[in-house]
């Protein structure tokens, strides 16, 4: 079955450190790879996505890329900011099926001053 | 714009007590609907999912039921509390499968955070 495996958290970074959160993947055929970030006390947002090996997905100064020869799709950013606090989902659907998708069970960032 | 509604946003409820959440879709036809559970500190749980009215899918055996009224409305219920019900309760919608390669990621309302005592 598909499954998405995150690194453990809390990651504590002081702002304007480079942030890397790793995730790897297993899935059939040609998932398609997504981070969510979910702020305190809300829901998921979509942060980017990818949807064939090599794509980058970038917003909010956040990418990652599909990286289909190592099952991966780490999440980076140059600077961190202390608003970039969060929990950090990666997740991944695969083409068919009812559309499920599968989660990682998220990395909690906490950017000090 | 499609907007995903989710309330109550906070519920305190006793041990054996019924439980309704709703959660509805604007803006969208025919959309896939899916009910996850968050325990604190942890990651996503699929409670259930449904890709038409009346058609309800469970992931995991528990005290929870949802029922699918209306196209655009999705609920989640129980008969009798449990402790272990408490959490942050996560509705999501995505658009049905068309075919080809869009990637169809899904789109998460606000949440609501049941508390059973």
């Amino acid at each position: 079955g598909n499954s998405v495996t995150q690194m453990e958290g809390p990651v504590t970074l002081s702002e304007e450190a480079f942030l890397t959160i790793n995730c790897t993947y297993t899935a059939t055929g040609y998932p398609s790879l997504f981070w969510y970030v979910q702020y305190p006390g809300e829901g998921l947002q979509l942060l980017l996505k990818a949807t064939k090996a090599d794509d980058k997905g970038s917003n909010k100064g956040f990418e990652a890329t599909y990286r289909k020869e190592t099952t991966s799709f780490h999440l980076e950013k140059g600077s961190v900011q202390v608003s970039d606090s969060a929990v950090y989902f990666c997740a991944l659907r695969n083409s068919g099926g009812y559309q499920k998708v599968t989660f990682g069970t998220g990395t909690k960032l906490q950017v000090i001053p | 714009s499609q907007t995903i509604h989710q309330w109550p946003a906070t519920l305190v409820q006793p041990v054996g007590s019924p439980l309704s959440l709703e959660c509805t879709v604007e803006g969208t036809s025919n959309p896939n609907l899916y009910w996850y559970r968050q325990a604190a500190g942890r990651g996503l749980q699929l409670l259930f999912y449904s890709v038409g009215i009346g058609q309800i899918s469970s992931e995991v055996p528990q005290n929870l039921s949802a029922s699918r009224p209306q196209d655009r409305q999705f609920i989640l219920s129980s008969k009798k509390l449990l402790l272990s019900d408490s959490g942050f309760y996560l509705c999501a919608w995505t658009t049905p499968r068309t075919g080809g390669l869009a990637s169809y990621e899904q789109y998460f309302g606000p949440g609501t955070r049941l508390t059973v005592t």
